[in-house]
């Protein structure tokens, strides 16, 4: 079955610089999430859209940026980069017209900055 | 702020039952209790969920008590592969809920 779907899976940059994560949800959902996991900590909920449209909001800086495009995907969008943006960012996603809707998660985007 | 309390840690040895204990003692009526693991920096699997009933899948079988203040993840043929942390989380079943996730609990499978 199809998963999701996140790129880069890797990605280095410098303090200061801009960085785009993408997110392609499994086919039919219509939920995305990202999250956030430091080293060493738990995943933290970033933001997340339903049907294109921001459904909650999380601990996400306000350098940060995120939206869902008409065919789902959704991407993040982080600028003036800081060494503490270094973690992975998981996309997660889900089709809310299941009634018991639970979230299927990527493999991640592992960002280190510089 | 994470609505439920794991140990730290467990072991166990392969070929044997894996039994994960949750507390959730705050847990209201139309909350379910979901399980995820995380193989490591992999992205969280879901395992399971279920309310109040007992629910078993491929993967697992959960054990509500009836005052749904806790749980137990059972893992009935542990392998090295499982080797994980193991995530309970209390959450409403609604698109817009997010996962909290709290510390859980480090298992880890020995031959």
């Amino acid at each position: 079955a199809a998963g999701v779907i996140q790129s880069p899976r890797h990605l280095i940059k410098e303090k200061r610089e801009t960085a785009t994560l993408k997110c392609y949800p499994i086919p039919r959902h219509d939920t995305v999430y990202w999250y956030q996991q430091g080293p060493g900590q738990d995943p933290q909920f970033l933001i997340s859209f339903y049907e294109k449209m921001q459904s909650d909001k999380g601990s996400i800086p306000d350098r940060f940026s995120a939206q869902q495009f008409s065919d789902y995907h959704s991407e993040l969008n982080m600028s003036s980069l800081e060494l503490g943006d270094s973690a992975l960012y998981f996309c997660a996603s889900s089709l809310a017209a299941s009634g018991q809707e639970t979230q299927y998660f990527g493999p991640g985007t592992r960002l280190l900055v510089l | 702020d994470a609505k439920t309390t794991q140990p730290t840690s467990m072991d166990c040895a392969e070929g044997r039952a894996a039994n994960l204990p949750c507390n959730h003692s705050t847990i209201s009526g139309n909350e379910y209790v979901y399980w995820y693991r995380q193989i490591h920096s992999q992205g969280p699997q879901y395992i399971i969920h279920g309310l109040k009933n007992n629910e078993t899948n491929e993967m697992a079988s959960l054990i509500i008590t009836e005052d749904r203040k806790s749980s137990t993840l059972i893992l009935p043929h542990a392998t090295l592969r499982d080797t994980a942390v193991y995530y309970c989380i209390v959450r409403l079943p609604y698109n817009t809920d997010k996962l909290i996730f709290g510390t859980g609990t480090r298992l880890q499978v020995f031959p």
